[in-house]
Order: C-alpha cells, then sequence, then structure tokens
C-alpha cells in the first residue's frame, strides 16, 4: 500500500510571497499520477495540480507548479504570488494508474495561511 | 462549481440510527467515490463504483454500504450509527475510460453529525 506523507501542518507566508509545500510518498508501483487539492474555508476540494509519474517534465498552471522528484519520491507544490485566497488546507494524493480503479491516497494536509 | 452535486448538505441524527447520502456525478461521468473526511482519520477512500458495479474498496465498514443506480447517481448508507462517524463525507467522479487514472472532481460534501 502507498502512503502519503506532508511533513509541515501548517505554514504562514505574507502576500505576493512564493511558498513552498511539500510532499513525499511511498509506493511500490511505477505508474502512478499525483495530485494536489485545495481545501478552503468552505470545505470544498478543489483539483490544484495533477502530475503523471511517467512524465519527465513538471506540471504548471498559471502561479502553481510541481517539483517532480520521482527517484526520491517528492512531489512538491510551489504557489508563485501568493494571494489571500490561497488560504486554505492543501493536500497532497497519490492515484496508483491500475485501470483507474482504486481511490486515492491522501496525505494529513498542510494548513497555509497567507498574510495581508 | 465542479458539477457533482451531493445532498443534503448537513444531517444531524441520533446514535444507532441509518442515514442515506446522496450523489449525482458529473454528466458524462461513469465512475462515482466515497471519502470520509473526519478530525483523527484524516481523508480516507471508501469505495468506488463504475457504471452501477462495485470497482475497489478502501476502509469501509461494514455497517456502511452504497450502491449506484442506472442513472449513475449513488447512495452511500450509513447504519448502527456511532459518534465516531461524524464526519464529511465525500462524493467524487471520474470518467474512468480505460487505463490510466481520470481526475476526480468533488461534490461539496455531507456534513454528517451523529449525536
Amino acid at each position: 500500500a502507498q502512503t502519503v506523507t506532508q511533513s509541515q501542518p501548517e505554514m504562514s507566508v505574507q502576500e505576493a510571497e512564493t511558498v513552498t509545500l511539500s510532499c513525499t510518498y511511498d509506493t511500490s508501483e511505477s505508474n502512478y499520477y499525483l495530485f494536489w487539492y485545495k481545501q478552503p474555508p468552505s470545505r470544498q476540494m478543489i483539483l490544484v495540480i495533477r502530475q503523471e509519474a511517467y512524465k519527465q517534465q513538471n506540471a504548471t498552471e498559471n502561479r502553481f507548479s510541481v517539483n517532480f522528484q520521482k527517484a526520491a519520491k517528492s512531489f512538491s507544490l510551489k504557489i508563485s504570488d501568493s494571494q489571500l485566497g490561497d488560504t486554505a488546507m492543501y493536500f497532497c494524493a497519490f492515484a496508483y494508474s491500475g485501470g483507474g480503479a482504486d481511490g486515492l491516497t491522501f496525505g494529513k494536509g498542510t494548513h497555509l495561511i497567507i498574510q495581508p | 462549481d465542479s458539477g457533482v452535486t451531493q445532498t443534503p448538505k448537513h444531517l444531524i441524527t441520533a446514535t444507532g440510527q441509518r442515514v442515506t447520502l446522496r450523489c449525482s456525478p458529473r454528466s458524462g461521468d461513469l465512475s462515482v467515490y466515497w471519502y470520509q473526511q473526519s478530525l483523527d482519520q484524516g481523508l480516507q477512500f471508501l469505495i468506488q463504483y463504475y457504471n452501477g458495479e462495485e470497482r475497489a474498496k478502501g476502509n469501509i465498514l461494514e455497517r456502511f454500504s452504497a450502491q449506484q443506480f442506472p442513472d449513475l447517481h449513488s447512495e452511500l448508507n450509513l447504519s448502527s450509527l456511532e459518534l465516531g462517524d461524524s464526519a464529511l463525507y465525500f462524493c467524487a467522479s471520474s470518467v474512468v475510460l480505460g487505463l490510466g487514472t481520470d481526475t476526480q472532481y468533488f461534490g461539496p460534501g455531507t456534513r454528517l453529525t451523529v449525536l
């Protein structure tokens, strides 16, 4: 079974700064997907970014980018030019790519606070 | 708005009771997943249905069951409720076209409180 570890329970940065959230995972599989989900105070789970393990290029979505290090089993999220609306819980998640049958394995989350 | 709907938004009930949570997936999505989010257990995968059939099971208790109907909506049934079942229950859906993993889109959740 895979495990996902987020070692930073809480982080706080000033608006407009860049912040990096850490995630490590453990799996014996070679084909998988990694995700970052955001959960604002509304509790809605919102997809931030997705990375396929077979792709060497790091995924990017506007101000959000990842640093995917497959050998190190590391998947960090970088948020550039942080905004007040980025305040939320951020969850790293793993999915085995075995024909679409499986749920996501989540880390315990990082509470990110953007200060004005 | 993800396109996934869940009802009700809130549910308050007593120990020993049974409740049903409902989920409608995004248009075109064939797969439905159920998750439980609690303070002590975090976010846990419970069960997945694909086109009416059970596809994968996670940490789902025997007191819990689910089904997916021909119109693809899904229901999660929780019985003999205990205080520890109080949690936020999410439904997610994805297309699931075959190999690989499609992105799961989450509904707004149902907040269950067991008194």
